[in-house]
């Protein structure tokens, strides 16, 4: 069975660090882009960073630009993102989701994980 | 970066009625649209992608048309498990990836 499981998530000041974890089962771990999704609470959906399956390619929302480090590790099967100078804004549900498309950039979204929840508040 | 519009931002019907989503792109997209599935405490769920091939697994009653600009999301006859939130996501242009503000289906 396809899985994808984020840990990670919790209570953090502004201006305070967290990092997420996503540990994949159940495909090819190290063939698909893995992306982070977030979706801040009772509002939509928001993409926030994405990595090509070698690691070698990388892009981010502009708005976490310069803070947030989204990085794999295809021997434990594990995606990751490391948030830095985290904002009340940054506050919600992440999600890390799989390309549909082995060794393509031009993908959808699935699986998803069922998210952690990032609260940012003093 | 492309924005997406969803309208309505709220649907209200009756199971076995007809619902129609719509995603209208601020530019083209050609056909590479998908459509997702959310229900309360859960994760979004792939119904739709390249505007109009249904994902695994997802039943008949769920298609997708469009290209451009306008995209349609149609349920036949909904069923009690359709009532969710609907999002709109193009991947023609990025990044970034973008997604609608969503439709809510809810029960009449």
């Amino acid at each position: 069975e396809v899985q994808l499981v984020e840990s990670g998530g919790g209570l953090v000041q502004p201006g305070g660090s967290l990092r997420l974890s996503c540990a994949a089962s159940g495909f090819i771990f190290s063939s698909y882009w893995m992306s982070w999704v977030r979706q801040a609470p009772g509002k939509g959906l928001e993409w926030v960073a994405n990595i090509k399956e070698d690691g070698g390619e990388k892009h981010y929302l502009d708005s976490v630009k310069g803070r947030f480090t989204i990085s794999r590790d295809n021997a434990r099967n594990s995606l990751y993102l490391q948030m830095n100078s985290l904002r009340a804004e940054d506050s919600a549900v992440y999600y890390c989701a799989s390309g549909t498309t082995p060794y393509s950039r031009y993908n959808w979204f699935d699986p998803w994980g069922r998210g952690t929840l990032v609260t940012v508040s003093s | 970066e492309i924005v997406l519009t969803q309208s309505p931002a709220t649907l209200s019907l009756s199971p076995g009625e007809r619902a129609t989503l719509s995603c209208r792109a601020s530019q083209s997209v050609s056909n590479y649209l998908a459509w997702y599935q959310q229900k309360p405490g859960q994760a979004p769920r792939l119904l739709i992608y390249d505007a109009s091939n249904r994902a695994t697994g997802i039943p008949a009653r769920f298609s997708g048309r469009g290209s451009g600009t306008d995209f349609t999301l149609t349920i036949s006859s909904l069923e009690p498990e359709d009532f969710a939130v609907y999002y709109c996501q193009q991947r023609f242009n990025w990044p970034p990836l973008t997604f609608g503000g969503g439709t809510k289906v809810e029960i009449k």
